[in-house]
């Protein structure tokens, strides 16, 4: 059974930081695009960022590039999202979500639970 | 980026209703398209995908149609485990858009 199982998320004040994970199981990690998915209280979803299966590649929305940086660790099947100078408007829970292959590339068949990330004085 | 546009953004409806919901693309995605159902509190859930493919395990009256710029998501007929807030999201090119989400009240 496939599992994504995101961490880390909690209150943080302006202009500070926060790393989340996410921990894949249930299936071959190191083939999957990955990506995390955002969603600001009671609004809807944003895609943040994906990374290739071997991290060479990465893509970011436009209001998170230089802030928000995606990895992989392959060798413990996980995803993580380093958060730097976090603003208000990154108030949302996150979600890991793992990418199709092939012909059903960037659509998200599988999600995490999410974790919340509260940016606030 | 390609801008995704869902209607209408809220209805009511009944149990047994047939419901249709709509999504447009800024540009042509071709069949890129896929449609998410959200209840509170929890993940979405992949309903359909490549506009028409229905996901492993979705009842058989979820149903999408379209290609090009517009889509349609239908439910046959409703029942009270659909209530629920529905996305499209197009995963024809980065960045990944989601429409912003039509929500299906009990009438």
């Amino acid at each position: 059974e496939v599992q994504l199982v995101e961490s880390g998320g909690g209150l943080v004040q302006p202009g500070g930081s926060l790393r989340l994970s996410c921990a894949a199981s249930g299936f071959t990690f190191r083939i999957y695009w990955m990506s995390w998915v955002r969603q600001a209280p009671g609004k809807g979803l944003e895609w943040v960022a994906n990374i290739k299966q071997d991290g060479s590649e990465k893509n970011y929305v436009d209001s998170v590039k230089g802030r928000l940086t995606i990895s992989r660790d392959n060798a413990k099947n996980s995803l993580y999202l380093q958060m730097n100078s976090l603003r208000a408007e990154d108030t949302a829970v996150y979600y890991c979500a793992r990418e199709g292959l092939g012909a059903v590339a960037g659509t998200f068949g599988h999600w995490g639970q999410g974790t919340l990330v509260t940016v606030s004085p | 980026d390609i801008q995704m546009t869902q209607s209408p953004s809220s209805l009511s409806a009944s149990v047994g209703d047939r419901l249709t919901i709509t999504c447009r693309a800024s540009q042509t995605i071709s069949n890129y398209l896929n449609w998410y159902q959200q209840k509170p509190g929890k993940a979405p859930k992949l309903l359909i995908y490549a506009a028409s493919s229905l996901q492993t395990g979705v009842p058989s009256s979820f149903s999408g149609s379209g290609s090009g710029t517009d889509f349609t998501l239908t439910i046959s007929s409703l029942q009270p485990e659909d209530f629920a807030t529905y996305y499209c999201q197009q995963s024809y090119s980065t960045p990944r858009t989601f429409g912003q989400g039509t929500t299906v009240e009990i009438k």
